[in-house]
């Protein structure tokens, strides 16, 4: 089935950094969500991309829909200690838009 | 705003036992979907269902099943549980299906077969 590779996998920052992870796919997408999961809690919705070339910002974070609709990026500006968690992209492919698909996660470490 | 209810939170079992992981919304969404969360492997869909009556396979539907008699609820049955089912379990639900429909996740089951 249709994977998504997202990178990187660890990220170990110093507060105020900017970051900026990735996710992949050899097959097109037709949406692109990114997710951040705190621990012990439920994955809870950034970012949504409908759009091919879409760029996106909420708030220090902006997430874009590759162009060729096999990759998206989030980039976060002047991480504060709360930005700490793990971050997920998942997509709806674009055949069998009903099952979500996740990366693997970027977990983001911050030091103050 | 309860959102997305999960119950219950943590959960051990032994091998062989069956348990049933209860889910409930009360956004009126009509899709909802059941994954489960492995180190390093992401979530992985379990089953989901596009509304009441109507269910379907995910990408790691073996040794589960689900049910979906109301629009609220989606629990999710161990029939015999094993070790390899020891994860966290996430229910997710969204207005309706289809690539533009984000979904809205629960805080999860943490489960454990011994």
């Amino acid at each position: 089935g249709q994977q998504l590779n997202q990178s990187p996998q660890s990220m170990f920052i110093q507060e105020g950094e900017d970051v900026s992870m990735n996710c992949t796919s050899s097959s097109i997408f037709n949406t692109w969500l990114w997710y951040k999961q705190d621990p012990g809690e439920g994955p809870v919705l950034l970012i949504a991309l409908y759009k091919a070339g879409e760029l996106t910002s909420n708030g220090r974070l902006t997430a874009q829909f590759g162009i060729t609709r096999k990759d998206s990026f989030l980039n976060i500006s002047a991480s504060i200690p709360s930005d700490v968690g793990i971050y997920f992209c998942a997509g709806f492919p674009r055949q069998g838009a009903q099952k979500l698909v996740f990366g693997q996660g970027t977990r983001l470490t911050i030091n103050p | 705003n309860a959102g997305v209810t999960q119950t219950p939170k943590f959960q051990v079992l032994k091998t062989g036992q069956s348990m049933t992981l209860q889910c409930a919304q009360d956004m009126n969404h009509e899709y909802m979907s059941w994954y489960r969360q492995d180190p390093g492997m992401g979530l992985r869909l379990i089953h989901y269902s596009v509304g009441a009556g109507i269910t379907d396979q995910g990408e790691v539907p073996n040794g589960y099943n689900v049910s979906r008699s109301t629009t609220e609820d989606f629990p999710l049955r161990l029939l015999s549980a094993a070790p390899s089912q020891t994860s966290v379990y996430f229910c997710a639900s969204s207005r309706s299906q289809g690539s533009n429909q984000p979904q809205h996740f629960g805080d999860g089951t943490r489960l454990s077969i011994l």
